[in-house]
């Protein structure tokens, strides 16, 4: 079965940064769009990111556009998101998911906290 | 962007009923949208894509249909492993938009 499993998330201050990691395993990584969805503590799904299974094509929410950067290492099976420029509005568990579209297969996400 | 909305926002049922759960996007995402759902702690699983069709490995008590701009899930038959949050998504366009969700509990 399908696996993905997040990491990088922790607490930091507004105007910090942070990069979350996600590695995959038990399908052909690099055959698969993958994507970054998020979720406020105690609110709905938001959609942050994309990417092409080359690498090319990536896209961005409103929110997040100019501030994070989605990237892959096909070679090490795992997906990143930069994330520049934190607002407290960022605080949520961040998902990586399987598929730009359809997500088929989610990971158990990692917590993302903006304080000041 | 493209707004969606979903009603009822909560919803009560008993195990065995049948359950119908609306999305509606602000314009047409053809029959690109998908139907996740969410279990407290749990990340998102996904049920249905192009609205009508079934994952792989999802019950046949849960179904799909709609196009445009108006979409339903249903579900027959409710199990207790079938209460949580719903959420329909569009991924006709960029960027990408969830609905708020349907938390149906257990009357």
């Amino acid at each position: 079965e399908v696996h993905l499993l997040e990491s990088g998330g922790g607490s930091v201050r507004p105007g910090d940064s942070l990069r979350l990691s996600c590695a995959a395993a038990d399908f052909t990584f690099s055959t698969y769009a993958m994507s970054w969805v998020r979720q406020p503590p105690g609110k709905g799904l938001e959609w942050v990111s994309s990417i092409g299974g080359s690498g090319s094509g990536t896209y961005y929410a409103d929110s997040v556009q100019g501030r994070f950067t989605i990237s892959r290492d096909n070679t090490k099976n795992t997906l990143y998101l930069q994330m520049d420029i934190l607002k407290v509005d960022d605080t949520a568990i961040y998902y990586c998911a399987r598929g730009s579209a359809r997500h088929d297969f989610w990971g158990q996400g990692t917590l993302v906290t903006v304080s000041s | 962007d493209i707004q969606m909305t979903q009603s009822p926002s909560t919803l009560s049922a008993s195990v065995g009923d049948t359950v119908i759960i609306t999305c509606r996007s602000s314009q047409s995402v053809s029959y690109w949208l998908a139907w996740y759902l969410q279990k407290p702690g749990k990340a998102p699983k996904l049920l249905i894509y192009r609205a009508s069709s079934l994952e792989n490995g999802v019950p046949s008590r849960f179904s799909g249909s709609g196009s445009g701009t108006e979409f339903t899930l249903t579900v027959t038959s409710l199990q207790p492993d079938d209460f949580g949050t719903y959420y329909c998504q569009q991924y006709d366009t960029y960027p990408y938009t969830f609905g708020p969700g349907t938390k149906l509990d257990i009357k």
